[in-house]
């Protein structure tokens, strides 16, 4: 049981490029989150996922989009990297409603420069 | 709104020292949970605890103690006989009633505390 994976770690972007973060999770859970961390500002919610096939924004949205099409797998995607989006990037999974303990990946560590 | 306040942005404590971190919460939910989550150097985020609004009982487990006050809005985090391995970024959280546009409850973190552990 791997819990929520993360791929990749680390990757340095420049300006202007899009690249896609992967997210999975082999427990099964129904909720899926993607959070930003940024120094002194504690994780903030970017997109978020009740179930396959469903997205919807949270409090940052801005500059990135979400797909879930496999209740597994919930992707981020920057079409057009900004400096501003130089964080670390959070994936959590939570079981579904009744249960609100999210578990967390390890983390991406994304550099636009 | 949901707030969550960490007013404690660093601390330093010597190895074996008792220390204290401070969790202070708002919301308008009568129903809510609060957590706490480890983040060690290596930077995963680890589940810590998870306490609901009608359960003030304290909780301890081994060195880790948690201080749920509803009067003060409070839920204290202490470690005892503290350890370098303690030595990490702890944030405390508070999901409420609140529905989020798409469905799901919302999570709001503080904005961290540092704790330094050192021999």
């Amino acid at each position: 049981n791997a819990g929520v994976t993360q791929t990749p770690k680390f990757r340095v972007l420049k300006t202007g490029q899009s690249m896609t973060l992967l997210c999975a999770q082999d427990m099964n859970h129904e909720y899926m989150y993607w959070y930003r961390q940024d120094p002194g500002m504690g994780l903030r919610l970017i997109h978020y996922s009740v179930g396959e096939g469903t997205t919807a924004k949270g409090e940052v949205p801005d500059g990135y989009n979400v797909s879930r099409l496999k209740k597994q797998n919930f992707l981020l995607g920057l079409e057009s990297a900004a400096p501003s989006q130089t964080s670390v990037y959070f994936c959590a999974s939570r079981p579904g409603p009744g249960t609100d303990t999210q578990y967390f990946g390890p983390g991406t560590r994304l550099t636009v420069l | 709104a949901q707030k969550v306040t960490q007013a404690q942005t660093e601390i330093s404590v010597v190895e074996k020292e008792d220390v204290t971190l401070d969790c202070v919460y708002e919301t308008r939910d009568t129903t809510y949970y609060l957590f706490w989550y480890k983040q060690p150097p290596s930077g995963e985020l680890v589940f810590l605890i998870r306490r609901n609004s009608f359960d003030e009982q304290n909780e301890i487990s081994g060195r880790y103690s948690w201080n749920f006050q509803k009067s003060t809005s409070s839920f204290n985090f202490t470690i005892t006989a503290s350890q370098v391995v303690d030595s990490a970024v702890y944030f405390c959280a508070l999901s409420g009633r609140r529905i989020l546009t798409g469905g799901g409850n919302k999570l709001t973190f503080g904005t961290g505390t540092q704790l330094k552990v050192e021999l």
